[in-house]
């Protein structure tokens, strides 16, 4: 079945730094791809998407680029916050086979970004 | 503001107590689901209703009853609660037709206390 991979957290940086989440899936159709954000407290906030091969999804200074050869989206960051620290989730959404829309979810990746 | 309302946010019950959590679209969305998130675990999909019907009920015990009256709103019955059903509760919902990415939009969720 479908399935997505990310990359174990907790990932701690210091404001200004790189970022990098790494993400890999597995579907049998043409899935969209999608990470979601989730700050402490609050519901999951959809980050930015990607709908076919080689297409980037940005939002908010974030990148992401859809893989196919690679199977990857890995998330992106030039110069992260304080306020990007939260929890991101990668998602895919295999719109073939009758899904309902559902979407597969990794396990999240948590953020914290210091001063 | 992501067009989907989630009330109560907080709720304590004890086990013998019958609640319910509502949810609210605003989006002119078609599908309405129900996600549990708990502490360790990944988001675990609990329902999915696809035009007021529900089309996926992934093994949930029956202490958990759903409810979609028409297209905008969803609810969650609860009763007999176990304390390991203490979790954030998260409501989504999405546009299910043609060449729709099926993004899901969420709430800020229900946090519930099982007492």
């Amino acid at each position: 079945g479908d399935s997505v991979t990310q990359m174990e957290g907790p990932v701690t940086l210091s404001e200004e730094a790189f970022l990098t989440i790494n993400c890999t899936y597995t579907a049998t159709g043409y899935p969209s791809l999608f990470w979601y954000v989730q700050y402490p407290g609050e519901g999951l906030q959809l980050l930015l998407k990607a709908t076919k091969a080689d297409d980037k999804g940005s939002n908010k200074g974030f990148e992401a680029t859809y893989r196919k050869e690679t199977t990857s989206f890995h998330l992106e960051k030039g110069s992260v916050q304080v306020s990007d620290s939260a929890v991101y989730f990668c998602a895919l959404s295999d719109r073939n086979g009758g899904s309902q829309g559902n979407l597969i979810f990794g396990k999240g990746t948590k953020l914290s970004v210091k001063p | 503001e992501t067009g989907v309302t989630q009330t109560p946010r907080h709720l304590v019950m004890g086990m013998t107590n019958k609640k319910s959590l509502k949810c609210e679209q605003h989006l002119g969305h078609n599908a309405m689901y129900w996600y549990k998130q708990s502490a360790k675990k990944p988001l675990e999909l609990m329902f999915v209703y696809s035009l007021e019907e529900r089309v996926e009920n992934n093994s949930v015990p029956s202490r958990f009853s759903p409810e979609c009256p028409n297209s905008s709103h969803l609810f969650l019955h609860l009763h007999t609660l176990q304390p390991e059903d203490s979790a954030l509760y998260l409501c989504a919902s999405s546009k299910l037709e043609g060449d729709n990415s099926y993004e899901q939009y969420f709430g800020p969720g229900t946090r519930l206390t099982v007492t």
